[in-house]
């Protein structure tokens, strides 16, 4: 099947410095991005749509200046966390979608702000 | 907001047949039902997607009933390994309805 490719697989920071992670497909053109978030024991939450080449579309109660992404081209998104915080700490979760229409998973980011 | 229902657990002994029901009684005509699963600390695998017929694949078969409100994955020899939390989503190709949200899934659990 499709592979997502997804780095760092955990991060460790300070809090207040900024995190970024990156999200590949390596099979498949992705015109679409999807980016979660999953706190322990609990589903996956979308934070955020992107398009190639357009800005993200970000769900309610998700801070785009916070949550920057990037979608450069069809095969990379990143997502950087600026200015973490502990309260940032969380499993974060990206997805590709290509223009068949199935969504493929990275293997996630364990991201922990001390 | 998800517009899937699913149990919340199920168990199932290995070498069984595993099904696992989802209602999605607001599905448009043009979404379809996929399923994926994901193992504690992992991402979400993919497993099988279906418009209208039923689908089946090394993984799993999927069958949808005929008004398309309620479909079960269905893991014929199911294995330890099988362990997991299974999520039924629905979702259109393209445009405002294609997010792949999640709701709360079943937490399958494979005994011997």
């Amino acid at each position: 099947g499709a592979v997502v490719s997804q780095h760092p697989s955990r991060v460790i920071c300070k809090s207040g410095t900024s995190v970024k992670i990156e999200c590949r497909s390596l099979d498949f053109q992705a015109t679409t991005m999807f980016w979660y978030r999953q706190f322990p024991k609990k589903s996956l939450m979308l934070m955020a749509t992107s398009n190639e080449g357009s800005k993200a579309t970000y769900e309610q109660g998700v801070e785009k200046d916070k949550f920057l992404i990037n979608h450069a081209s069809l095969t990379l998104s990143t997502l950087t966390v600026t200015s973490a915080h502990p309260e940032d700490s969380s499993f974060y979760i990206c997805s590709a979608r290509g223009v068949g229409g199935t969504g493929f998973f990275g293997s996630g980011t364990q991201l922990s702000v001390l | 907001d998800a517009k899937t229902t699913q149990p919340p657990s199920m168990d199932c002994a290995e070498g069984r047949a595993a099904n696992l029901p989802c209602n999605h009684s607001t599905i448009s005509g043009n979404e379809y039902v996929y399923w994926y699963r994901q193992i504690h600390s992992q991402g979400p695998q993919y497993i099988i997607h279906g418009l209208k017929n039923n689908e089946t694949n090394e993984m799993a078969s999927l069958i949808i009933t005929e008004d398309r409100k309620s479909s079960t994955l269905i893991l014929p020899h199911a294995t330890l390994r099988d362990t997991a939390v299974y999520y039924c989503i629905v979702s259109a190709l393209t445009g405002t309805a294609s997010k792949l949200t999640f709701g709360t899934g079943t937490r399958l659990q494979v005994t011997l």
